[in-house]
């Protein structure tokens, strides 16, 4: 089925260790996005990605790490861990809008999420 | 920068009364788009509703309802005859025109319907 998925669902690691998280879409979507959502902050977004092999900083880069060398996939990695990269991690994707004579900016469509404990 | 206030963190109704959830944002931009999603207990991140800085229509559908006023910049949410699975967190985000789509969210409003 068409969709966007991430894997896996749950992870342990400990301090200090890379950890990679992935995140696959079916749907060609241009853009893709990883938000971090913590208790008190919402969802902040980490890294985003307007096609394949561009990639930019959102609002809490530091840490991670993005590479999108294809289209569909937008793996996360975190380089060293640490405990306050403890979060619920989602990706995201949306359609680049283009009307007859004009642009708009579509919907995020969400993946299940990632839930990630750093002990 | 775009930012996003959602003030109550935590509402609590009685099953079928209505409840309203607030969203203020701040931009600099002519154009641009507003947003809500829902996240039930099970953590998904559903769409409900994006609309765009000229269409200051309000919608209706079924029992939700959006009203966006532009002069107080205010895209408020108004759930009707509230049901228990109407529990779950509500965000509302914001996307400018010229930021690839990106969403600034709010953090959110907890909405926990007692039946």
């Amino acid at each position: 089925d068409a969709g966007i998925t991430q894997s896996p669902r749950y992870k342990i690691t400990e301090t200090g260790r890379q950890v990679t998280l992935m995140c696959h879409q079916t749907w060609s979507h241009s853009y893709m996005f990883w938000y971090r959502q913590d208790l008190g902050h919402g969802l902040r977004l980490i890294y985003y990605s307007a096609a394949a092999d561009i990639t930019d900083k959102g609002e809490v880069p530091d840490g991670y790490v993005v590479s999108r060398s294809k289209t569909e996939n937008f793996p996360l990695t975190l380089e060293s861990a640490t405990r306050s990269q403890t979060s619920v991690y989602f990706c995201a994707s949306s359609e680049f809008g283009q009307g007859s004579s004009y642009s708009y900016n579509s919907p995020l469509h969400f993946g299940n999420g990632t839930r990630l404990t750093v002990t | 920068a775009q930012k996003v206030t959602q003030a109550q963190t935590e509402i609590s109704v009685v099953e079928k009364e209505d409840v309203t959830l607030d969203c203020v944002y701040e931009t600099r931009d002519t154009t641009y788009y507003l947003f809500w999603y829902k996240q039930p207990p099970s953590g998904e991140l559903v769409f409900l509703i994006r609309r765009n800085s000229f269409d200051e229509q309000n919608e209706i559908s079924g029992r939700y309802s959006w009203n966006f006023q532009k002069s107080t910049s205010s895209f408020n949410f108004t759930i009707t005859a509230s049901q228990v699975v109407d529990s779950a967190v509500y965000f509302c985000a914001l996307s400018e025109a010229e930021g690839n789509n990106r969403l600034a969210f709010g953090k959110g409003n907890q909405v926990v319907v007692i039946p």
